[in-house]
């Protein structure tokens, strides 16, 4: 089955460090840009970046460099987003998706982190 | 403030035709394709609409897209309860040089 399985719901505190994974499975996970996207509670989305597996080529989001770092493991099909210092804003759930045709057709279910 | 201007709500009732419009500038929808996406309640979006009026493989026939000028729309037709859930348009912003939402729509079945 071709999807994108993130890691689970994570409860951290201002300060903490964190990292959040993305595995991809049943297709050429190096092959395809990965996104990150950001929703806020009861709020819109927002693009955070993106990365190639194949290379770790990454693209970031104004809004967000310097915030968070996007980063791969091409070896383990795994793309990563992490924060050296959570704040109380970074309160939200982030989806990675696969892009394709210039936009996302595979997501994956989301983490919650709440800081 | 999202780069792309979406109506905060639509409504319709079954059966009906709904449009929801989507508002940009030159450096995105003027230049580059949209996407729409729907997110139902509690879950991760779905790839509804790439390239301004393609529908990826299982998308219905009732969801269509148009762009004109700087502006775009979704459409859906024959609308449905289960078609309730927020819709965001997407494009490329080539002077952000990163991907834009805009705020989503949420589609309510009356």
């Amino acid at each position: 089955e071709v999807q994108l399985v993130q890691s689970g719901e994570e409860v951290k505190k201002p300060g903490e460090s964190l990292k959040i994974s993305c595995k991809g499975s049943g297709y050429s996970f190096n092959n395809y840009w990965i996104g990150w996207v950001r929703q806020m509670p009861g709020k819109g989305l927002e693009w955070m970046g993106i990365i190639y597996p194949g290379d770790s080529d990454t693209r970031n989001s104004p809004s967000f460099q310097g915030q968070v770092t996007i980063s791969a493991d091409k070896s383990i099909s795994t793309a990563y987003l992490q924060w050296r210092s959570l704040k109380a804003s970074d309160t939200a759930t982030y989806y990675c998706a696969r892009q394709l045709n210039g936009g996302y057709d595979l997501w994956g279910q989301g983490t919650l982190v709440t800081v | 403030q999202s780069v792309l201007t979406q109506p905060p709500s639509a409504s319709g009732t079954p059966g009906q035709r709904v449009t929801i419009s989507c508002s940009g500038s030159s450096s995105n929808i003027g230049s580059e394709p949209v996407n729409w996406y729907q997110q139902l309640p509690g879950t991760a979006p779905k790839f509804l609409i790439y390239g301004n009026n393609q529908r990826p493989s299982g998308v219905p026939d009732r969801f269509s897209g148009s762009k004109s000028g700087t502006s775009a729309s979704l459409a859906i037709s024959g609308l449905q309860s289960e078609d309730e859930a927020d819709y965001y348009c997407a494009a490329w912003d080539d002077s952000l040089n990163g991907v834009v939402f805009g705020g989503g729509t949420k589609l309510t079945v009356l």
